[in-house]
């Protein structure tokens, strides 16, 4: 039973480029979330998908954006790159809106020059 | 805002001793998770509370959620260095919508 995998694992962007990340959540799970965490930090909550439209959004501007597929994968987009945008992305998965504990992949490091 | 604090922000300790970290609210939380993240590593669910001065224990450790329900404790006893790695309390709103805690990294010196 595979968990949650996302890909690439790293990548580098220059500013002003676009980034897309991906994800499959683990086996049964049908809702995604994405998380930002800069080094040193815990990770903060950008957006979650669930059936296939936004469900909740935390505190990030529109240039970070999303979709999620009829087979539960989801990409994170993030346009015009910012240097402050280097991170670490998690993606996380969970069977439903409301059942607790989420399922973190890899994550895949960000990091924009 | 929405944050749950931790302290301390940082703990070593000698290999065998115990740790604390706590975790604290300015607003009742409905329930609180704990998150361990090794070094490099994701972050891997270890357990959540949802009463109120709910103790709940795996092996080494014991989870506490105050009578308040505005902080909560992770204990370890008898530390190994298996134990390394950075521990986060999170607050849950609404849908598995989770807000991290500054977390408490743990050092274990052999």
């Amino acid at each position: 039973d595979a968990g949650v995998t996302q890909s690439p694992t790293h990548l580098i962007k220059t500013r002003g480029q676009q980034v897309t990340l991906r994800c499959s959540p683990k086996s049964g799970h049908d809702t995604v979330s994405w998380y930002q965490q800069a080094l040193g930090q815990g990770p903060q909550f950008i957006f979650q998908y669930y059936e296939e439209e936004e469900r909740q959004r935390g505190n990030f501007p529109d240039r970070f954006s999303g979709h999620q597929f009829p087979n539960y994968s989801s990409e994170l987009n993030v346009n015009a790159l910012l240097l402050g945008d280097s991170a670490l992305y998690l993606c996380a998965s969970s069977p439903g809106l409301y059942s607790g504990e989420l399922f973190f992949g890899e994550g895949s490091r960000l990091t924009v020059l | 805002g929405q944050q749950v604090m931790q302290i301390p922000q940082y703990q070593h300790v000698q290999e065998g001793e115990d740790f604390t970290t706590y975790c604290n609210s300015s607003t009742t939380l409905s329930n609180i998770q704990w998150y361990k993240q090794r070094p490099g590593g994701h972050p891997v669910f270890l357990i959540q509370l949802v009463k109120s001065g709910e103790v709940k224990k795996q092996k080494r450790l014991t989870f506490q959620f105050g009578e308040a329900k505005k902080n909560s404790s992770l204990h370890i006893t008898a530390t190994q260095t298996t134990d390394v790695g950075t521990y986060f309390c999170v607050r849950q709103t609404g849908a598995n919508n989770l807000f991290f805690g500054t977390g408490t990294r743990l050092t274990v010196i052999p």
